[in-house]
């Protein structure tokens, strides 16, 4: 089964700041996936990666920007947090195509105040 | 654009009970791929069972679900519902032909009591 492991597990932020959320798959799964969970809008994608140096905006970029350096590591970077960017993060990584299963990381609970 | 309904925010049930959890979606495509995925309380989402096949029932953990491509749905059934089946249960759709990246629906927490 495809590892996915996230890295914060946990973050505080401020207003403004800079977080960086990274993501590391072992599967050598071409595709990676970011997505936010919130209550009453379930899981929603922010941005995705077809392979190293691919990033691709899913349905909600406004305020995140994404990084894919290696086949391995997809980083969601939020140049200036917002209150409303605090949620839970899931990275998720798969082989692409028809019918790919998406193996999800532990996700990140990251708190903006 | 395309999307995915689930309209039951919380379904809660006794146990033993039938359970059904709705999923309808819209879409421009022809050959639509459905999945439903189950994300148990501190944990991450994880596939449960998927088709693109009309009218075939596929099941998976005593769980299954049937594409109607007609009425474009995709419920989730099982015949007696267990105390460790509460989780929250998501249903998710791409395209069978190219692959799309899948959109998921605001998921149904499902809550099973004694």
């Amino acid at each position: 089964e495809a590892a996915v492991t996230q890295s914060p597990r946990n973050k505080v932020a401020v207003t403004g700041g800079k977080v960086t959320l990274s993501c590391n798959q072992t599967n050598n799964h071409n595709n990676m996936y970011w997505y936010r969970q919130d209550t009453g809008h379930g899981l929603r994608l922010i941005h995705y990666s077809y392979g190293a140096g691919s990033t691709e905006k899913g349905d909600i970029p406004d305020g995140y920007k994404a990084s894919r350096p290696s086949q391995e590591n997809f980083s969601l970077i939020l140049e200036l947090a917002t209150p409303s960017q605090t949620s839970v993060y899931f990275c998720a990584s798969g082989t692409g195509g028809a019918g790919d299963t998406q193996y999800f990381g532990p996700g990140t609970r990251l708190l903006v105040l | 654009g395309d999307s995915v309904t689930q309209t039951e925010g919380l379904v809660t049930l006794t146990e033993g009970l039938p359970v059904m959890l709705n999923c309808t979606y819209q879409t421009i495509y022809s050959n639509p791929f459905l999945f439903w995925y189950v994300q148990h309380l501190n944990e991450s989402p994880r596939l449960l069972l998927k088709s693109f096949t009309d009218n075939k029932r596929t099941e998976h953990q005593g769980f299954h679900a049937t594409l109607h491509k007609s009425s474009s749905s995709f419920h989730l059934q099982k015949s007696s519902a267990q105390l460790s089946d509460s989780a929250l249960y998501y249903c998710a759709l791409s395209d069978a032909n190219s692959g799309t990246y899948q959109r998921f629906g605001t998921g149904t927490k499902l809550q099973v009591v004694p």
